[in-house]
């Protein structure tokens, strides 16, 4: 089956870790996006990288980080710098950077207390 | 930058009714409209988009339509059914635009 993959669905984490969620694709995309939702809002972007070892910030970039070391991984950090990390956390990816049509993974509910 | 205003949030109609939800648009280079649908604990899924050169698409029970004079677009679904219970996004980007920009959802509730 080709798609995006997150692990883990839930993840819970005290407050002052960092932790990392994992995005993979088999679609052979060159482009990958983190995005994160609030209850009530729309999506709002945190990093994407349109290459491999080439990422930018997005709108909501600070307390996150990332890496794109192969085309198939984009994993998001979330760090302790974070201040309201508790959130649901979507990978995205396009075929092209710059493609219009983007491809959404199940999503990481990340809660931490 | 562009900013994509969504309406209603929430929208609550009887099973076989029509539904619509509205989104407008400020960039007026955007040219191609997107919409996702959202289920519980889900992912979006893109159900049917919209480019500038056309007024309107349907697939099926879907339809869209865009004005861009008015920046303008809407999304209409025919003949509501319980799986049509969602949240649905609108969005806009242009060509070349390295990001989509959200509206804010609607939550679709369909009424038995």
């Amino acid at each position: 089956d080709g798609g995006i993959t997150q692990s883990p669905k839930y993840l819970f984490r005290k407050e002052g870790q960092n932790v990392t969620l994992s995005c993979e694709q088999n679609l052979n995309h060159d482009a990958m996006y983190w995005y994160r939702q609030d209850p009530g809002q729309g999506l709002r972007l945190i990093y994407y990288s349109q290459i491999v070892n080439d990422f930018q910030k997005g709108d909501i970039a600070e307390g996150y980080s990332v890496s794109r070391e192969k085309k198939e991984s984009f994993p998001l950090t979330v760090t302790s710098a974070q201040k309201n990390p508790t959130a649901f956390y979507l990978c995205a990816s396009s075929i092209l950077a710059g493609s219009l049509e983007q491809y959404f993974g199940p999503g990481t509910r990340l809660t931490v207390t | 930058g562009e900013n994509v205003e969504q309406h209603p949030s929430t929208l609550s109609v009887q099973e076989g009714d029509s539904a619509v939800i509205k989104c407008t648009y400020s960039d007026s280079a955007s040219n191609y409209f997107p919409w996702y649908k959202q289920e519980l604990g889900k992912g979006p899924q893109l159900i049917i988009d919209i480019r500038s050169n056309v007024g309107e698409k349907k697939d099926q029970r879907i339809a869209v339509t865009l004005n861009k004079t008015a920046k303008h677009f809407s999304l209409h679904i025919t003949e509501t059914q319980p799986e049509d219970s969602a949240v649905y996004f609108c969005a806009a980007t242009y060509s070349s635009a390295s990001k989509i920009i959200f509206g804010s959802g609607t939550r679709l509730s369909i009424r038995p």
